[in-house]
């Protein structure tokens, strides 16, 4: 499968400890997305990278958030110091750097529960 | 403030018939419109967009429809199917490859 693929899958944390998610994009696509979807909403855009550049950051990401791609292929988004409102789906996608349709494909994320 | 909203949170239609989601945007800068399906536990599922150079785009079963001066847009499906009974997502972005802006979901069942 050349997916997004996302891990892990579900993390249920306490508050207050940190957390590190993985998203690997689909090869060669050189443009990669995080999202967050909290119950009843659609994903609202949190980063984005361009290769290894973050290119833009939502007033959603705050200092606990950090998010890294460092070779350009997959990326890692960590929270520290999480609290009951950090809990949400945390979506990965990711585009190709062709023409004017990059369509954005997304991995099937991961749940984080904080407690 | 909601810049793409999706006014109906649940649509019920028979298996066979025309489903017909509705999005309205706020944001003049909007200038590339996408639909994505999403089933439970999984991400959403890139289904068809449409640029603001155009009006309408086909692909099979699925049209998508833009108003730009009423800022609205459509997703027409024809005919519909048990299997397309999922939550729908409009997205919006100023660029094609820019961040996305959704709105809230429309649930979408089709009865057999």
């Amino acid at each position: 499968d050349t997916g997004v693929s996302q891990d892990p899958r579900h993390k249920i944390t306490k508050r207050g400890q940190n957390v590190t998610f993985r998203c690997d994009p689909i090869s060669e696509h050189n443009r990669l997305y995080w999202y967050r979807q909290t119950l009843g909403q659609g994903p609202e855009f949190l980063t984005y990278f361009q290769n290894e550049a973050q290119l833009e950051k939502s007033r959603l990401l705050s200092d606990r958030f950090s998010a890294e791609r460092p070779k350009g292929s997959f990326s890692t988004l960590e929270i520290q110091r999480t609290e009951q409102g950090d809990s949400a789906m945390y979506l990965c996608a990711s585009s190709p750097q062709r023409g004017p349709t990059d369509t954005q494909y997304f991995g099937p994320g991961t749940r984080l529960t904080v407690l | 403030d909601q810049q793409v909203k999706q006014n109906s949170p649940s649509l019920s239609v028979q298996e066979g018939r025309i489903s017909i989601l509705n999005c309205d945007y706020t944001n003049s800068m909007f200038d590339y419109f996408l639909w994505y399906k999403k089933y439970p536990a999984e991400g959403p599922t890139f289904l068809i967009s449409i640029s603001s150079i155009k009006d309408k785009n086909e692909d099979g079963r699925f049209t998508v429809f833009l108003n730009k001066s009423a800022k609205h847009l459509s997703l027409h499906i024809v005919p519909s199917q048990p299997g397309d009974s999922a939550v729908y997502f409009c997205a919006a972005s100023e660029v094609s490859y820019g961040k996305l802006t959704f709105g809230q979901g429309t649930i979408l069942t089709v009865h057999p």
